[in-house]
């Protein structure tokens, strides 16, 4: 069982303020990190995948940095908007399989 | 089109039947899965083919068994269905293994 953690479980956060979490991830076998965003009543997306050392990706307000050395990732989301409000999912590939963590729930306040 | 789309959405069921729920996906891609979403709402694998050929099996109980009769679909058929299998399934592709994954919409089962 691969251990892909994501914290904290669910946040709060007021309309226009930014926010960030994390995914760690074991920091051997290394292959890739996804980022799937999954609104309620809908299925997952893709967010982001990353596979370099140091690689940042960004797509709109959302960005993404990835450290494999050490084994995370964060999720920064800048100027929270309600519509951003989802459950974001990081997902650990190693040489053979892709693994899920428990997601990170971010409800914006208007 | 839908890209994964999968069969029915919903499904109410008495303990004790057998029941599929079927995917297909018009991406051409060469994996799929299905995942099962437990109460937690985390995504756990079952199972995931690659060219029709089963690569991962998760532990599962053998009352769940996918098939694949070309790379577009994969079907899962429960027998003896249990209270405990009362969950959302999700079908998903991909182009290869390890490569960003598509998700169906989900089948709702709930076991009665």
């Amino acid at each position: 069982i691969l251990n892909v953690e994501q914290s904290p479980q669910s946040l709060h956060v007021q309309e226009g303020d930014s926010t960030n979490f994390t995914c760690s991830f074991p920091s051997s076998n290394f292959y890739a990190l996804h980022w799937y965003r999954w609104e309620t009543a809908k299925s997952p997306e893709a967010l982001f995948v990353m596979t370099l050392n140091g690689d940042e990706k960004k797509k709109g307000r959302i960005s993404a940095t990835l450290n494999t050395k050490e084994g995370y990732s964060y999720l920064y989301i800048k100027g929270s908007q309600p519509e951003d409000s989802a459950t974001y999912l990081c997902a650990f590939v190693n040489d053979y399989k892709l693994s899920f963590g428990a997601g990170t729930t971010v409800t914006v306040r208007a | 089109d839908t890209a994964v789309s999968q069969t029915p959405k919903y499904l109410v069921t008495q303990m004790g039947n057998d029941k599929s729920i079927k995917c297909e996906q018009n991406l051409g891609h060469d994996t799929m899965y299905w995942y099962k979403q437990d109460s937690k709402k985390f995504l756990k694998i079952m199972f995931s083919y690659n060219n029709k050929e089963l690569i991962i099996n998760e532990t599962v109980p053998n009352r769940f068994s996918p098939k694949s009769p070309d790379k577009a679909h994969l079907n899962l058929h429960i027998n003896s269905l249990e209270l405990g299998d009362s969950a959302v399934y999700f079908c998903a592709s991909s182009p290869a293994v390890r490569n960003t994954i598509y998700f169906g919409e989900g089948s709702w089962l709930t076991v009665v």
